[in-house]
C-alpha cells in the first residue's frame, strides 16, 4: 500500500508562474517531510524539508506548506524558471533508529521559457 | 567534499546473468542505503546499513539480491540471476547518521534484456 501519494504526475508551467505539487500521507507516525529534486541522469538531491511542528517553511523561491490535520503537504515554487524543470519527489520518514524515507511517485515539472 | 560514488553507471545484461554494483559513500557517513528506482516511480529502499551491520533488508528480494558492507565503508549490491523486472536505476545513498540528510549518488542504470 502506497504510503505517500503525490500529484500531479506531470506539470507544465510558464516561466514566472507558480508551480504547486501536492502530497498526502497515511502514516501518522511520519514526522519528517523532505522534498527532493532530481535532474535527468542524476540522483535525487534534498531541496527543502519540514517537520510537523510548523505549518510553513520557506527557502528562497521554494515553500513547503504543511497541514497536519489533513495529513497533506505541498511544495510551492514561486517565479518558476526553466532551470527548475526536473522531477520532484516528496518523501516522509518516521522517528526511530532507521529513519527511512518513503517516497512519493514523483512529479515531472516543465517550465516553459 | 566528494559525493557518493557509484559504478558502473550503465550496465546491460541478459536475463539470468549476474551483475554487481559498487558504492563508496561520503567520507565519515555511517549509514548507507541502496534504493531501487524503476522508471517513472519514486525510489524504493532495498537495504540500509549502519556501519557494517544491516538495519533493514525487509524489502530486499533475498532470493536474487544480496548486499554487503564488510568494512563499514564501501558497499556492493549483487543481483543473481537477473530478471527483466530488475531493470531500474540502483541508487546508493549515505548519511552521517540515521535522521541526518541523505545524499544520493548518480545511480547505476541496469537494463536486463
Amino acid at each position: 500500500q502506497q504510503q505517500v501519494k503525490q500529484s500531479p504526475q506531470s506539470l507544465i508551467v510558464q516561466k514566472g508562474g507558480i508551480s504547486i505539487i501536492n502530497c498526502a500521507y497515511e502514516n501518522t507516525a511520519f514526522d519528517y517531510f523532505p522534498w527532493y529534486q532530481q535532474f535527468p541522469g542524476k540522483g535525487p538531491a534534498l531541496l527543502i524539508a519540514i517537520r510537523p511542528d510548523v505549518s510553513e517553511k520557506k527557502e528562497g523561491r521554494f515553500t513547503i506548506s504543511f497541514n497536519k490535520s489533513a495529513k497533506q503537504f505541498s511544495l510551492h515554487i514561486m517565479d518558476s524558471q526553466p532551470g527548475d524543470s526536473a522531477t520532484y519527489f516528496c518523501a516522509a520518514s518516521t522517528k526511530g533508529s532507521a529513519r527511512q524515507l518513503t517516497f512519493g511517485s514523483g512529479t515531472q515539472l516543465t517550465v516553459l521559457p | 567534499e566528494a559525493g557518493v560514488a557509484q559504478s558502473p553507471r550503465y550496465k546491460i545484461i541478459e536475463k539470468r546473468q549476474s551483475v554487481a554494483f559498487w558504492c563508496n559513500p561520503i567520507s565519515g557517513h555511517a549509514t548507507l542505503y541502496w534504493y531501487q528506482q524503476i522508471l517513472g516511480q519514486g525510489p524504493k529502499l532495498l537495504i540500509q546499513f549502519q556501519n557494517n551491520g544491516v538495519v533493514d533488508d525487509s524489502q530486499l528480494p533475498k532470493d536474487r539480491f544480496s548486499a554487503e558492507r564488510l568494512k563499514g565503508v564501501d558497499s556492493t549490491l549483487k543481483i543473481q540471476p537477473a530478471k527483466l523486472e530488475d531493470s531500474a536505476v540502483y541508487l546508493c545513498a549515505s548519511s552521517l547518521q540515521p535522521g541526518n540528510t541523505i545524499y544520493f549518488g548518480e545511480g547505476s542504470w541496469l537494463t536486463v534484456v
